[in-house]
């Protein structure tokens, strides 16, 4: 139980142009999604916090209107790069928590985007 | 501030040897969570083990146990019989009972060596 799963693995875009990466809890319901970056050989550093049918809380630093966060169900959450730059590429992670599963993160895994 | 460290950046133990992980963390509060992830070179984060902080005893998985030390703010984890799948970063997190937000220390890089 407790299967997060992320799409897509891997994304390969241009400079300037958007990119979706969603987040999806399989067997459980979601209340509570997170999104991570993650450099290499580094810690993973929290994004923003996003609760179902309402808006994320970002961390200090992080754009919200370039990393668009979207929770519309108790199953997905949706993190989208606008206007993507080589500087974006990275390694984005998701986790949620719900239901019985409401006080321990299960993590998607992964996702790798990089920008030419 | 919740912090979370792990002062070990890299550390290596022969196969079926035992090895420990170490992580202090610094809180005021009294009721929290502690958690090990695994993050192999698939870089998927799995949850090792996790314990409560009301739970005295130490929580134990198979191959992995912890010495959580709460007067101390210790929580280091231990593998026995170390195997190679055992290669991987590990994480060391704190919750708190009554939020959401997890805080990470800085990674250990752990080499099982055949």
């Amino acid at each position: 139980g407790a299967v997060v799963s992320q799409h897509p693995s891997w994304v390969i875009c241009k400079s300037g142009t958007s990119v979706k990466i969603e987040c999806r809890s399989l067997d459980f319901q979601a209340t509570t999604m997170f999104w991570y970056r993650q450099f290499p050989k580094q810690s993973l550093m929290l994004m923003a916090t996003s609760n179902e049918g309402s808006k994320a809380t970002y961390e200090q630093g992080v754009e919200k209107d370039k990393f668009l966060i979207n929770h519309a169900s108790l199953t997905l959450s949706t993190l989208t790069v606008t206007s993507a730059h080589p500087e974006d590429s990275s390694f984005y992670i998701c986790s949620a928590t719900g239901g019985g599963a409401a006080d321990t993160q299960y993590f998607g895994p992964g996702t790798r985007l990089t920008v030419l | 501030a919740q912090t979370v460290t792990q002062s070990q950046p890299e550390m290596s133990v022969q196969e079926a040897e035992t090895v420990t992980l170490s992580c202090t963390y610094d809180t005021s509060e009294n009721n929290y969570y502690l958690f090990w992830y695994k993050q192999p070179p698939s870089r998927q984060m799995i949850l090792v083990i996790r314990q409560e902080a009301y739970k005295q005893q130490n929580a134990t998985e198979n191959r992995f146990s912890v010495n959580f030390q709460k007067a101390a703010k210790s929580f280091s984890l231990k593998i026995s019989d170390s195997q190679l799948g055992d290669t991987a970063m590990y994480f060391c997190a704190f919750m708190e009972h009554t939020g959401n937000q997890f805080y990470f220390g800085t990674g250990t890089s752990l080499t099982v060596i055949p």
